[in-house]
C-alpha cells in the first residue's frame, strides 16, 4: 500500500519566491495534517482538515502561509512570499479517524519536504 | 497551555544497554499519549500509544511506555538497545482530538 506522498522531497528558493508543497493522504483517511519541524521549535501542528475541510489553523504562523484540500486525495501548502526563516522540513499526516473508547489512532506521516530559502 | 516536554535532545548508548526516554505532559483530564520513531531517512512511524486502561503499554520492537499519571509522565523503556534502535524518538500527545503535539525529539545513537 502506498503511504502519504509528498513533493517535492528537496526545494531550496529564494526569498520572495512562492512555495507549494503537496501531499497525497493515504486513500480512505479522512484527516490530513501539516507540520512543520526546525531544530529550534521541534514538530509544530500547523492546520488539519477533517473531510477536506479546514479544522484548526491556529498554527499557522501568518498570513504568507496557505492551505487548501481541494478533493480527498490531495493537499497543498503554500508560502507566498517565503522568508529564510521559513527554513523547515514540512511533513503531511493523515488518519482514518477516531476509534472507539476515545482512541484517536495513529498519525500516518510523509517523508517530509525539505525547504530552504536562500 | 498544552505542551510536550523530552528531557534529553541526545542519547548515546552502548548496545545491550537499557534506555528510558523521558517525556512529560501538561494536558487535564483525558489524554491520549504516543510515541514515534523516525529511522534515519524515513518517516515518522508510530512505536506505541495510551489511551485507557492498563499504564503499561508494549509497542512493536521491544518498546514500552508507562503512564504515570500523578507525575504527568509517559516514559519510554527498552531493557536492552540494539544498534538499530539508532533514531529520533518523539513523545506526542491529545486530548481525544487530532489536535496533536509533539515534543522536541530526542535523538538515540547506540554505539556497535
Amino acid at each position: 500500500d502506498a503511504g502519504v506522498i509528498q513533493s517535492p522531497r528537496h526545494e531550496v528558493t529564494e526569498m520572495g519566491q512562492e512555495v507549494t508543497l503537496r501531499c497525497k493522504p493515504i486513500s480512505g483517511h479522512d484527516y490530513l495534517f501539516w507540520y512543520r519541524q526546525t531544530m529550534m521549535r521541534g514538530l509544530e501542528l500547523l492546520i488539519y482538515f477533517n473531510n477536506n475541510v479546514p479544522i484548526d489553523d491556529s498554527g499557522m504562523p501568518e498570513d504568507r502561509f496557505s492551505a487548501k484540500m481541494p478533493n480527498a486525495s490531495f493537499s497543498t501548502l503554500k508560502i507566498q512570499p517565503s522568508e529564510p526563516r521559513d527554513s523547515a522540513v514540512y511533513f503531511c499526516a493523515s488518519s482514518s479517524g477516531p476509534l472507539v473508547g476515545g482512541d484517536t489512532g495513529e498519525l500516518f506521516f510523509g517523508e517530509g519536504s525539505r525547504l530552504t530559502v536562500l | 497551555a498544552q505542551s510536550v516536554s523530552q528531557h534529553n535532545h541526545h542519547v548515546i548508548l552502548s548496545e545491550a544497554a537499557s534506555l528510558e526516554l523521558g517525556c512529560n505532559y501538561s494536558y487535564g483530564g483525558t489524554v491520549n499519549l504516543f510515541w514515534y520513531v523516525q529511522y534515519p531517512g524515513q518517516h515518522l512511524q508510530l512505536l506505541l500509544k495510551y489511551f485507557s486502561g492498563d499504564p503499561l503499554v508494549k509497542g512493536i520492537k521491544g518498546f514500552e511506555a508507562e503512564f504515570i499519571k500523578s507525575k504527568f509522565s509517559f516514559n519510554l523503556r527498552k531493557p536492552s538497545v540494539q544498534w538499530s534502535d539508532t533514531a529520533e524518538y518523539f513523545c506526542a500527545g491529545n486530548t481525544g482530538g487530532f489536535k496533536t503535539i509533539f515534543g522536541a525529539g530526542t535523538r538515540l545513537f547506540v554505539k556497535a
